[in-house]
């Protein structure tokens, strides 16, 4: 069984650049969701993907966009970055229709200069 | 709105004791609540998941109970030991909603001094 994988790892940028995160979701979940997490916060919900659309979103601007590709694999976007984006970015996969558990990634750490 | 709060940022135990966090929320009806444990620059790793309509569930060292009344969830590691360092997230997920759009308290870091 194949775990969930990010990259990279550690990325950073200067504030009005764009980013690109990728994700590929543990084998055999067709569901992906997409967390920040500051620096001593939990994880905040960003959006989830099923079915390459998005199915649900937290309270975050249209600038964060994303995308899962057929194999369930999934990319998150941030536009116009912000100092506040600075997070460990983290992904997360699920089965959907299924109550439980969902396995997350190591994350990646984005620096916005 | 809601709000999750878990008990004072960090917690110091001996080893050996038995570490009780506690998990609280507000204005929310959760369908279910995890339990995940989080180790520096890594990300969570699930450890337990209890219903609404249960009340207590046990894995290994590990115990979680969950009272809709008082709307709150502890989680206990009995016979702690120094691996069991690691802050611990509480995350709720409210009903109709499948696995992933989980609400996540701050965390509570716990150390277990040999």
């Amino acid at each position: 069984e194949t775990g969930v994988t990010q990259s990279p790892t550690h990325l950073i940028k200067t504030r009005g650049q764009q980013v690109t995160l990728r994700c590929s979701s543990q084998s055999g979940h067709n569901t992906v969701s997409w967390y920040q997490q500051a620096l001593g916060q939990g994880p905040q919900f960003i959006f989830q993907y099923y079915r390459e659309e998005e199915n649900g979103r937290g309270n975050f601007p249209p600038r964060f966009s994303g995308l899962q590709f057929p194999n369930y694999s999934s990319e998150l976007n941030v536009n116009a970055l912000e100092l506040d984006d600075s997070a460990l970015y983290l992904c997360a996969s699920s089965l959907e229709g299924a109550v439980g558990a969902q396995y997350f990634g190591p994350g990646t750490r984005l620096l916005v200069l | 709105s809601q709000k999750i709060e878990q008990n004072s940022e960090a917690l110091n135990i001996q080893e050996g004791k038995t570490a009780t966090l506690t998990c609280n929320y507000t204005n929310y009806s959760p369908a279910y609540l995890q339990w995940y444990r989080q180790d520096p620059g890594r990300g969570p790793v699930f450890l337990l998941l209890i219903r609404e309509n249960e009340k207590e569930k046990r894995k290994e060292r590990l115990k979680v109970t969950f009272d809709t009344t008082l709307k709150q969830s502890l989680f206990h590691i009995t016979a702690s030991q120094p691996a069991d360092s690691a802050t611990y997230l509480c995350a709720l997920d409210i009903r109709g909603t499948n696995a992933g759009k989980s609400t996540f308290g701050d965390g509570t870091t716990l150390t277990v001094k040999p």
